[in-house]
């Protein structure tokens, strides 16, 4: 598990601030995800990467941007939060190996609060 | 996109009683249906997973059951214990994807 990390743990921002959370995985993991958990939704997918420089949306993309130029790190920004984007977000790293999907595995999430 | 329901919402039983939750998914495409647990403020951790080539598989306490043609998948636990207690979250994805679509999750108690 101590090997995707994210940071800050905890956030409180204000409306209109932009914010970033980060992602840190040292297992050399291919692919990369975003996603927010919301009460009575589940996990929606935000976006995903499938390598560095290689980065497309998911279900929930609109306010965020991501961006991957190297393979361990796979910033979130939220460009302007919103009060709406109040969520707990984790990310996520999985290999693929011949075409065989692999476990996703889950870092501790960062609890985000806009005012 | 895939679209993928969970019933029920919230589960009480006996502590050594069975458990069972159950999933819909929309698209026949998918083939990757992981089952993850989530105790309260921590991550999600997968417990078991199927791959549409197989019907049922079984670890332990647990195993996931796969019916292609009416796409659903199910979980069951048997002989629970306090531990059990948490919310479990059922998921899908199409080959070659790797996008999961996870269900609404299912707030597990085992009552003492």
């Amino acid at each position: 598990d101590a090997g995707i990390t994210q940071s800050p743990r905890y956030k409180i921002t204000e409306t209109g601030r932009q914010v970033t959370l980060m992602c840190h995985q040292t297992w050399s993991h291919s692919y990369m995800f975003w996603y927010r958990q919301d009460l009575g939704h589940g996990l929606r997918l935000i976006y995903y990467s499938a390598a560095a420089d290689i980065t497309d949306k998911g279900e929930v993309p609109d306010g965020y941007v991501v961006s991957r130029s190297k393979t361990e790190n796979f910033p979130l920004t939220l460009e302007s939060a919103t009060r709406s984007q109040t969520s707990v977000y984790f990310c996520a790293s999985l290999t693929s190996y011949r075409g065989r999907t692999d476990t996703q595995y889950f870092g501790p999430g960062t609890r985000l609060t806009v005012l | 996109g895939e679209n993928v329901e969970q019933h029920p919402s919230t589960l009480s039983v006996q502590e050594g009683d069975s458990a069972v939750i159950k999933c819909t998914y929309s698209d026949s495409a998918s083939n990757y249906f992981p089952w993850y647990k989530q105790e309260l403020g921590k991550r999600p951790q997968l417990i078991i997973d199927i791959r549409s080539n197989v019907g049922e598989k079984k670890d332990q306490r647990i195993a996931v059951t796969l019916n292609k043609t009416a796409k659903h998948f199910s979980l069951h636990i048997t002989e629970t214990q306090p531990e059990d207690s948490a919310v479990y979250f059922c998921a899908a994805s199409i080959r070659n994807d790797y996008k999961l679509s996870f269900g609404a999750g299912t707030t597990v108690t085992v009552r003492a």
